[in-house]
């Protein structure tokens, strides 16, 4: 069975500070990883992605995260927060495979406020 | 592209009534989904299509049917609406890589 842990459902920084979003998974395969991000009354889009390779991954708008195995961590990050940064981030994991049909399963979600 | 379409948008029912959700994708997508999503529980799968043909169940299904009515369209069926559906509907297609992606979403009420 797989699951995401994402600590802390609202996150406050300051424009132009570190913006540390935190997420755990477990899987009993390798996983595939992802952040989502949600803006207020949109659906998902992707922000980045793991699947093999490359431990850290660089996705759009300037954030990045880092798959640690040794800690099953996926956390993203960004150097400098922009107001527009504002939104919903969901991290979710799925067993991977190259086939049509994967289970995805969602973490709950981390409310990112920007304080000007 | 327009990617994944939903409608409606917005639909308030009163308790006991019937509605249909549509979702249609321009991807070519095999595989097709419903969430819901509802404050603190981020998002929960209803059903899912793995191909066209196929339907199965996800964490969440009672209450609701669904129609993989050809590749493109996944449609969410609710037979007797109650105020615990009330909630944010998403559809999502995938292909390859796991990666989801997703419609705008329906908001609907149950009054």
């Amino acid at each position: 069975a797989q699951s995401v842990t994402q600590l802390g459902s609202h996150v406050s920084v300051s424009e132009g500070a570190l913006v540390l979003l935190r997420c755990n998974y477990s899987s009993s395969v390798p996983p595939y990883l992802f952040w989502y991000v949600q803006y207020p009354n949109q659906g998902l889009q992707l922000l980045l992605k793991y699947t093999t390779g490359a431990t850290l991954v660089k996705g759009i708008n300037g954030f990045e995260a880092e798959f640690k195995k040794s800690e099953t961590s996926f956390h993203l990050t960004k150097p400098s927060a922009h107001m527009s940064d504002a939104a919903e981030y969901f991290c979710a994991v799925s067993e991977g495979g190259t086939g049509g049909y994967q289970k995805v399963t969602f973490g709950i979600g981390t409310k990112l406020q920007v304080i000007p | 592209n327009a990617g994944v379409t939903q409608t409606p948008k917005f639909q308030v029912l009163k308790t006991g009534q019937s509605m249909t959700l549509q979702c249609a994708q321009d991807m070519n997508h095999n595989s097709m989904y419903w969430y819901r999503q509802d404050p603190g529980m981020g998002l929960r799968l209803i059903y899912y299509s793995a191909s066209e043909g196929t339907t199965d169940k996800g964490e969440v299904p009672n209450g609701y049917n669904v129609s993989r009515l050809n590749k493109r369209e996944f449609s969410l069926r609710l037979e007797s609406a109650a105020p615990s559906q009330t909630s944010v509907y998403f559809c999502a297609s995938s292909e390859r890589a796991n990666t989801q992606y997703f419609g705008p979403g329906t908001r609907l009420t149950v009054l």
